[in-house]
């Protein structure tokens, strides 16, 4: 079946410094990915997506390019700040993101000043 | 994008007690809502799909009579979970689909003790 695999956390980092999360999948076909993102008490918001191979999405700073051939979506900004400081989730969907979405476990960032 | 609010945002149980876990959409009418359960340093799992009107459909593994859903609205989904057991304690979240993406609710921690 489907599954998304996301580096552990949590992630500490200082305000200004480069952010990468890595992000495998498996699955068969053309999922579309997701990189969604949770700020404390709050939903889960989606971040930016990516649905075909070789697709950036890009929101806030952050990118993430679909590597179709090493099956990959990893997170990156150049730069985090210290609102950037919530939980990332990985993602992927076979039907355009509204039905099953399969999820990575999360990644907590944590950014200090 | 659509707004879901979930309701309690954290509740503790006593075993054996039952208890109901809110889902609205505030500002868009869904035939559908999706039910997650995140287990610690797990991913969040798909437990069911939440149907205006009929039953829901539940994930293999998902016992439905534990976890009761019922959508008689288009704007409100209900999660019971019953007779709860301390395997129970979980963060429940919901979602709705709007076009291609999903939108979700803050999240409900559960602690039965």
């Amino acid at each position: 079946g489907d599954s998304v695999t996301q580096m552990e956390g949590p992630v500490t980092l200082s305000e200004e410094a480069c952010l990468t999360i890595n992000c495998t999948y498996t699955a068969t076909g053309y999922p579309s990915l997701f990189w969604y993102v949770q700020y404390p008490g709050e939903g889960l918001q989606l971040l930016l997506k990516a649905t075909k191979a070789d697709d950036k999405g890009s929101n806030k700073g952050f990118e993430a390019t679909y590597r179709k051939e090493t099956t990959s979506f990893h997170l990156e900004k150049g730069s985090v700040q210290v609102s950037d400081s919530a939980v990332y989730f990985c993602a992927l969907s076979r039907s355009g993101g509204y039905q099953k979405v399969t999820f990575g476990t999360g990644t907590k960032l944590q950014v200090i000043p | 994008g659509a707004v879901v609010s979930q309701h309690p945002s954290r509740v503790i149980c006593k075993s054996g007690t039952s208890v109901k876990i809110e889902c609205r959409s505030l500002d868009f009418q869904a035939t559908t809502m999706f039910w997650y359960r995140q287990f610690p340093k797990k991913s969040l799992m798909l437990m069911a799909t939440s149907n205006e009107g009929s039953k829901a459909t539940y994930e293999q593994g998902v016992e439905k009579d534990k976890f009761l859903i019922n959508h008689a609205s288009l704007t409100l989904s209900t999660l019971t979970v019953t007779s709860a057991h301390p395997e129970d304690s979980s963060f429940y979240i919901c979602s709705v689909g709007e076009g291609t993406e999903a939108f979700f609710g803050q999240g409900t921690r559960l602690t039965v003790v």
